[in-house]
């Protein structure tokens, strides 16, 4: 199983201020990550897949980076509706076994 | 406009048995990888099972192997979930997802469905 980690756990940003979120892979998953939002009492949304792609009507605020066991999201500009958890996924083992990693809290500081 | 629709979960004594349901609207539901996709109170995601698009291949994740069955009907364009052997650690809130995109592939889950909560309690 490919373990995934995530800091920080909790990133207190204000906003209009950018935010550097960080996912770690215990081993390579090449490009093969996605990152997803997720509000209180909602489902998930994806934002962006194979790393740094953006999905159908994400805002350009949200870019995505990195290959192998170190991937970045970073959100420009933090708008209110952004304040929420993030989460990686890795899919590198599609179909037989996708990972989460724990996610990062994005907060109003 | 692609719709998910989850139905099926409720309070069950451990040992019990339940089955999910996910009705699927707006797309050619038999294009599309789908998955089952869990949330314990105040945790995580993990993902529990997949099931590909003809229902001829299907995998889960180590913790519910041997006690969940995914399944598809592409007539009914339905997913399912039949979850034997209930634990305590399989209260979740269970979401259906379906894979962004269609065909030999897997980009992430781009529709979820609102989930349906299962408690596993005496």
């Amino acid at each position: 199983e490919i373990v995934m980690t995530q800091s920080p756990a909790t990133l207190s940003v204000s906003p209009g201020e950018s935010a550097t979120l960080s996912c770690r892979a215990g081993q390579s998953v090449s490009s093969h990550l996605a990152w997803y939002q997720q509000k209180p009492g909602q489902a998930p949304r994806l934002l962006i897949y194979t790393a740094s792609t953006r999905a159908t009507g994400i805002p350009a605020r949200f870019s995505g980076s990195g290959s192998g066991t170190e991937f970045t999201l970073t959100i420009s500009s933090l708008q209110s509706e952004d304040f929420a958890l993030y989460y990686c996924q890795q899919y590198s083992s599609w179909p037989r076994l996708f990972t989460f990693g724990p996610g990062t809290k994005v907060d109003v500081k | 406009e692609v719709q998910l629709v989850e139905s099926g979960g409720g309070l069950v004594q451990p040992g019990g048995s339940l089955r999910l349901s996910c009705a699927a609207s707006g797309f050619t539901f038999s294009s599309y990888l789908m998955s089952w996709v869990r949330q314990a109170p105040g945790k995580g995601l993990e993902w529990v099972a997949n099931i590909k698009q003809d229902g001829g291949e299907k995998y889960y994740v180590d913790s519910v192997k041997g006690r969940f069955t995914i399944s598809r009907d592409n007539t009914k364009n339905s997913l399912y979930l039949q979850m034997d052997s209930l634990r305590a650690e399989d209260t979740a809130v269970y979401y259906c997802a379906r894979s962004y995109c269609g065909g030999e592939c897997f980009l992430g889950w781009d529709y979820w469905g609102q989930g349906t909560l299962v408690t596993v309690s005496s």
